[in-house]
């Protein structure tokens, strides 16, 4: 069974179009995470959520979306996509908020044509 | 903000040496992390460090924390092909990972 598994793995889409990534968590976390892993293997934190409340948004535009419908889930939907947003968006979860170890899904890797 | 500075940012060295990378930072954590990523994966958690001075062992791998808990070092002995990888170290409440270091052992 994968503890944190997101969808797709890989998505090639046209400069303007909506997309949603997804990703489910089995460990029984509270906490859960997106990271954007841009081409110089930089990993930065996006959003995070405790209880599918939002406790970290940093400075993302406000393009991007998480929606956590329950504490095992925690969706990321991006509107009017553009180039600069190609990278590899990963979730994660923790038991706890932060100083925790953290589970990470195997990716999704997002190219902007 | 809490930041985490890795050094060196790129490795290349030859089965069988040792090496040592470092994350230093300017602020106090209550705790580190180091995790592996190998390409096409996410990372993965190989130690955590609590007390400052605290040195902890994985077969070649030996984690201190600094006696300040502003930095942390790993150091690899006797380097294999399958250390190849970026090791990235983390932590805080925010969870906040550095740059990484990119470690390639050729065999």
């Amino acid at each position: 069974d994968t503890a944190v598994s997101q969808t797709p793995k890989y998505l090639v889409t046209q400069m303007g179009n909506d997309k949603s990534i997804k990703c489910e968590q089995n460990l029984g976390h509270d906490t859960m995470y997106w990271y954007k892993q841009d081409s110089k293997k930089f990993l930065k934190i996006m959003f995070s959520y405790n209880n599918k409340e939002l406790i970290i948004n940093e400075t993302v535009p406000n393009r991007f979306s998480p929606k956590s419908p329950d504490k095992a889930h925690l969706n990321l939907h991006i509107n009017s996509l553009e180039l600069g947003d190609s990278a590899v968006y990963f979730c994660a979860s923790s038991q706890d908020i932060g100083d925790t170890e953290a589970f990470f899904g195997q990716g999704t890797r997002l190219t902007v044509v | 903000t809490q930041l985490l500075e890795q050094s060196p940012q790129f490795l290349s060295i030859q089965e069988g040496e040792n090496l040592t990378v470092y994350c230093n930072s300017s602020s106090v954590f209550s705790s580190l992390q180091w995790y592996r990523q190998e390409p096409g994966e996410g990372p993965v958690l190989l130690v955590t460090v609590v007390t400052g001075g605290e040195v902890k062992k994985l077969k070649r791998l030996t984690f201190q924390f600094g006696d300040a808990r502003k930095d942390s070092s790993l150091h690899i002995t006797a380097a294999q092909p399958g250390d190849t990888g970026l090791y990235l170290c983390a932590g805080g409440k925010k969870l906040v990972f550095g740059k990484g270091t990119k470690l390639t052992v050729n065999p």
